[in-house]
């Protein structure tokens, strides 16, 4: 298996672009969730995914958009990219529909800077 | 206020001693989960617990859901033992603490 994978490990983009992260699994999990990670701030839930065709906001939603069209991929969309969103990005995923009783697989995460 | 609060921010040792990471967790969460990032990035999902202690190699992490406290302790720490810890718990949402930067030194 190769586990979460995410593309690309690094991006630059200046404001008001808009890119896709990629993520992927190929261990048939149920959930998947995307993280920023920011100095000082810990891991932040922007959004979620209990199975294909259900997506949810967690924690930081605003300026991203998710789809879950299938059980292997879960893209993050930044529609209008802004310095703010300057971060690094983790795509994780689990079995069960929900985490606190699994344990997550966290991709290699994306390093995203917006000029 | 975090629901989640990780001590200490940052550890040095010298290799082979003993180390202990703590995190409080606020009424909700009702797992915890220690988690290890590298120097590269990657993140790795090294316990979950929702009561007791649980034993991998030279780790050990316990819970203690009265107090709501665990710990995660690293016996005969190695260099290669670097990294930052973060706990994590599980409730009606998933909470991180900013983590623990250790580094063992030779």
């Amino acid at each position: 298996n190769a586990g979460v994978t995410q593309t690309p490990k690094f991006q630059v983009l200046k404001t008001g672009q808009s890119m896709t992260l990629q993520c992927a699994q190929d261990m048939n999990h149920e959930y998947m969730s995307w993280y920023r990670q920011d100095p000082g701030m810990g891991l932040r839930l922007i959004h979620y995914s209990v199975g294909a065709g259900i997506t949810d906001q967690g924690e930081v939603p605003n300026g991203y958009n998710v789809s879950r069209s299938t059980t292997e991929d879960f893209p993050l969309r930044l529609l209008s990219a802004a310095p703010s969103q300057t971060s690094v990005y983790f795509c994780a995923s689990s079995y069960s529909v929900g985490p606190s009783t699994d344990t997550q697989y966290f991709g290699p995460g994306t390093r995203l800077t917006v000029l | 206020k975090n629901e989640v609060e990780q001590s200490p921010q940052n550890l040095t040792a010298q290799e082979g001693e003993f180390i202990t990471i703590n995190c409080s967790y606020s009424v909700g969460i009702s797992a915890l989960h220690w988690l290890q990032q590298h120097p590269g990035g990657g993140i790795v999902s090294l316990f979950m617990l929702s009561s007791g202690k649980k034993k991998h190699g030279r780790l050990i992490a316990t819970i203690n859901i009265q107090e709501k406290h665990s710990s995660l302790h690293i016996t005969a720490s190695h260099p290669r033992d670097s990294a930052v810890y973060i706990c994590e718990g599980s409730g009606s949402r998933l909470t991180f603490g900013e983590g623990t930067q250790l580094t063992v030194n030779p």
